[in-house]
């Protein structure tokens, strides 16, 4: 079976840096990404990483590293409204005729405090 | 441009009665998807289509039903509704089957079976 793990929550100044980390065990792993959903509103891309090392999207950066089956997501110069849910989703190779499929962890809620 | 568009927003069915949650997409969309979303759980998938015609089974497909009858519409049904059914529901779409297309959702539909 599939699983991933991630921080049920985490809390960081307004300005500071913030990582939240993301283990997964899967079979026909391809990829990485990363979304973000505000309470009560829908998910949204961020990022996603198929190669090892480091994606970089303004104030947020992904990082992968398939050999230890591990990524994590930077938020940096935090603001407030950066306060949401933070959910990784690995990418699998499809059986079949299928498509690629995303299989979500349980997300991480961050809080910004000023 | 409306994206991707859910109705209902919300609705209260009592244990047993059905209904048809509609799904919508403007982007000439090849691929859609239902979630589901419970609290800690995260994104989990229920049935999904490759194409027009075309429907799949997800990691949570019991007591759900769905049909895509046109390319930009994905409806997911429930027959006979459970309380264990009370969730949110997010449709989602992507353009083409590679591992890096993001997926696009819906604002989500609440649903609560008494």
């Amino acid at each position: 079976g599939q699983s991933l793990e991630q921080p049920s929550e985490v809390t960081a100044v307004e300005g500071a840096i913030v990582q939240i980390n993301c283990t997964y065990q899967t079979s026909g792993f391809y990829g990485l990404s990363w979304y973000q959903q505000h309470d009560g509103g829908a998910p949204t891309f961020l990022s996603y990483n198929a190669l090892d090392g480091l994606e970089e999207t303004g104030r947020f950066s992904s990082f992968l590293s398939r050999s230890d089956s591990y990524g994590y997501l930077l938020l940096q110069e935090l603001q407030m409204k950066d306060s949401a849910s933070y959910f990784c989703a690995v990418t699998l190779i499809p059986s079949g005729a299928g498509s690629y499929q995303l299989t979500f962890g349980k997300g991480t809620k961050l809080s910004v405090i000023p | 441009n409306a994206g991707v568009t859910q109705t209902p927003k919300f609705r209260v069915l009592k244990t047993g009665q059905s209904m048809t949650l509609l799904c919508a997409q403007d982007m000439n969309h090849e691929y859609m998807y239902w979630y589901r979303q419970d609290p800690g759980m995260g994104l989990r998938l229920i049935h999904y289509s490759v194409g027009e015609g075309t429907t799949a089974k997800g990691e949570v497909p019991d007591g759900y039903n769905v049909s895509r009858l046109k390319k930009q519409n994905f409806l997911l049904g429930l027959e006979s509704a459970a309380p264990s059914q009370t969730s949110v529901y997010f449709c989602a779409s992507n353009e083409r089957a590679t591992p890096n297309e993001k997926l696009f959702f819906g604002s989500g539909t609440q649903l609560s079976v008494l």
